[in-house]
This record gives C-alpha cells, sequence and structure tokens, in this order.
C-alpha cells in the first residue's frame, strides 16, 4: 500500500521560501511508470497543480505556467521523497499543499498525502 | 490552458436519490484523461473515476463516468449517506503538461 507523508513549516514569512518534503511508503521516487506531484488548494484559487518530477532514464520536470518561476521540485533518491520549494511568498501563497502520485497508464492522481496548511503571515 | 465547468454549483438531493454531476471542458478533453475526484471536509480528494469512466481501485458501482469530448458526467446511482461530499473533475494536458481542476460541486443532504 503507498503512502505520503508530508512535513514541513506551517507558517511562513512574507519574501521567504516555503519548503515541503513528500516521504513515500510502499513505492520508489524512481519508479519509471509514475510521476509525483505537488497540488495546493484555497478557497480564492480552489484545487491547483504547482509541478512534478519524475524518472524516466534520467529526471524530468514540469511546472505549472503562473508558478514556474518561483518553484522546484526536488526528488531524494537516498531518502524515497521529493520536496517542494516556493520562493518569494505572498499571503496569496497560503493554502493547503498536497503532495501526489499519478500513474502514467491512467493519468489519475491516486495516492495523496494528507495535506499541510500554509500560513503566510508576518 | 484548458479551463473545466462545473454545474451545479451545489445539488441537494436525499439519501436514495440519483446524482447527475456536469463537467464541461472550454476545448476538447482526451477521454483517457479526464478524472473525478470527492473530497470530504479536511481530507485529500480521493480518485473515483479516470480515463472518463474507469473505476478506481475499491470504488463502489453506484459511481460511473460518461463522456467525450467536451462534455462529461458523473452519476451517482443511488446516494449513500458518506457520498455526501465535493465532487470535482480534472484533466490532463500534455502541450504544455498541466493538470486543471474543476471549481467542484458539492453534493449536501436536502
Amino acid at each position: 500500500q503507498v503512502q505520503l507523508q508530508q512535513s514541513g513549516p506551517g507558517l511562513v514569512k512574507p519574501s521567504q521560501t516555503l519548503s515541503l518534503t513528500c516521504a513515500i511508503s510502499g513505492d520508489s521516487v524512481s519508479t519509471n511508470t509514475v510521476a509525483w506531484n505537488w497540488i495546493r488548494q484555497s478557497p480564492s484559487r480552489g484545487l491547483e497543480w504547482l509541478g512534478r518530477t519524475y524518472y524516466r532514464s534520467e529526471w524530468y520536470n514540469d511546472y505549472a505556467v503562473s508558478v514556474k518561476s518561483r518553484v522546484t521540485i526536488n526528488p531524494d533518491t537516498s531518502k524515497n521523497q521529493f520536496s517542494l520549494h516556493m520562493n518569494s511568498v505572498t499571503p496569496e501563497d497560503t493554502a493547503v499543499y498536497f503532495c501526489a502520485r499519478v500513474s502514467s497508464s491512467n493519468y489519475g492522481l491516486d495516492v495523496w498525502g494528507q495535506g499541510t496548511t500554509v500560513i503566510v503571515s508576518s | 490552458e484548458i479551463v473545466l465547468t462545473q454545474s451545479p454549483g451545489t445539488l441537494s438531493l436525499s439519501p436514495g436519490e440519483r446524482a447527475a454531476l456536469s463537467c464541461r471542458a472550454s476545448q476538447s478533453v482526451s477521454s483517457s484523461y479526464l478524472a473525478w475526484y470527492q473530497q470530504k471536509p479536511g481530507q485529500a480528494p480521493r480518485l473515483l473515476i479516470y480515463g472518463a469512466s474507469s473505476r478506481a481501485t475499491g470504488i463502489p458501482d453506484r459511481f460511473s463516468g460518461s463522456g467525450s469530448g467536451t462534455d462529461f458526467t458523473l452519476t451517482i446511482s443511488r446516494l449513500e449517506p458518506e457520498d455526501f461530499a465535493v465532487y470535482y473533475c480534472q484533466q490532463y494536458g500534455s502541450s504544455p503538461p498541466e493538470f486543471t481542476f474543476g471549481p467542484g460541486t458539492k453534493v449536501d443532504i436536502k
């Protein structure tokens, strides 16, 4: 059974960097038939996909156009996890952040982390 | 960017009734890349349907998906008490790669 466990701070100051980690159990970050995603949810923006990392003989990343200049998603094979880093945050980045797996066989986000509420405030 | 619109915004029904939720796309979506999710308060979304009509693992057969092109439907044949929740449709586009979600339909108890 695949599980994702999120960790990271719930409060970030404006202009600083938001960093979250998603630890994987029951699967590998290097599995070449899945991709590992970050998604956020807020009342004003709804569910918003932020980006993904995946391995297909080498590592690839894709990012949403809206956050591409501020977001980095990194795999960590030694710890079997992946991370989200978003710089220059503003109160608009306040949201619940989720990590999730997608399978290349069906493009459904079939495993989700528990969610982390991140508040951007001084 | 493909925009997904869901209707109605809220659906008030009684247990045992049938629910039909609509998802419309601003341009044609491959059926292979259309999914539906259920979300309850304080929880992550749960995958119900992928490929427009295939049920995810462990999903009861009262949930079904249909549609193609720009119009898709999630049907719950007989509402159980645990089905009252918010439902989202989602599509995957490959150029550029992106996942987009609809705004959701809330199914609440009448």
